[in-house]
């Protein structure tokens, strides 16, 4: 079964400089890709997904992933995070369309001043 | 606006009763989800619904069962509730075939069984 790995529970970074999440899947072949995100208090948000085509996506809230099929990975980046961006951060996958998708555990991010 | 309604935001139950958590959807979707989430441990799946009457097991369905009697409404229920089973219940609905949209959650309901 499709499964996903999110290496980082907590990350800090500071305000303006840039972020990486990582996520690793494992699948035989090119899974559906998601990243979620969950504000305190909120219910979840999409922010990108992939499925097929260009492996460098571009999502909401100026954050952008990319699809590497050789290293298994979808991280996800921002090139400058706003003190609004902390948040539970959640990598998905699904393996064909119709099937349910499975989390990560998250990673939760902290933005210092 | 689109719409996934999970009836109570907050329950406080009993070990050992009967649990029903609810969830409408407005969107006319065939596929919907329950997942619980706890701290450290995400999203994970327990049951899920292609369609009316169509249930599959997620990856912990243990302790709960599941009803889609009509295509709006999907409900959760735990047969006799116990303390392992305090956590935030989300659910979730798809339109058929399109794994590659988004899921559209409901606020979640945070269950304490004491």
């Amino acid at each position: 079964a499709q499964s996903v790995t999110q290496p980082d529970i907590h990350i800090t970074v500071s305000e303006g400089a840039s972020l990486e999440l990582r996520c690793n899947y494992s699948y035989g072949a090119t899974p559906y890709l998601f990243w979620y995100v969950q504000s305190p208090g909120q219910g979840l948000q999409l922010l990108l997904k992939y499925f097929s085509g260009d492996t460098l996506v571009q999502g909401i809230k100026g954050f952008e992933a990319e699809f590497k099929r050789s290293q298994s990975s979808f991280n996800l980046r921002k090139p400058s995070v706003h003190w609004s961006d902390a948040a539970e951060y959640f990598c998905a996958v699904a393996a064909n369309s119709g099937y349910a998708l499975n989390f990560g555990k998250g990673t939760s991010l902290l933005v210092t001043p | 606006d689109v719409k996934v309604t999970q009836s109570s935001r907050y329950l406080v139950k009993r070990t050992r009763e009967k649990v029903f958590l609810e969830c409408v959807q407005d969107m006319d979707h065939e596929n919907m989800f329950w997942y619980r989430q706890d701290p450290g441990l995400g999203l994970r799946l327990i049951y899920f619904s292609y369609d009316v009457k169509m249930k599959e097991k997620g990856d912990i369905p243990e302790g709960y069962s599941v009803s889609r009697e009509k295509k709006e409404r999907f409900s959760l229920i735990l047969e006799s509730a116990s303390t392992n089973q305090t956590s935030m219940y989300l659910c979730a609905s798809r339109r058929q075939g399109t794994t590659n949209e988004k899921l559209f959650f409901g606020s979640g309901t945070q269950l304490s069984v004491l």
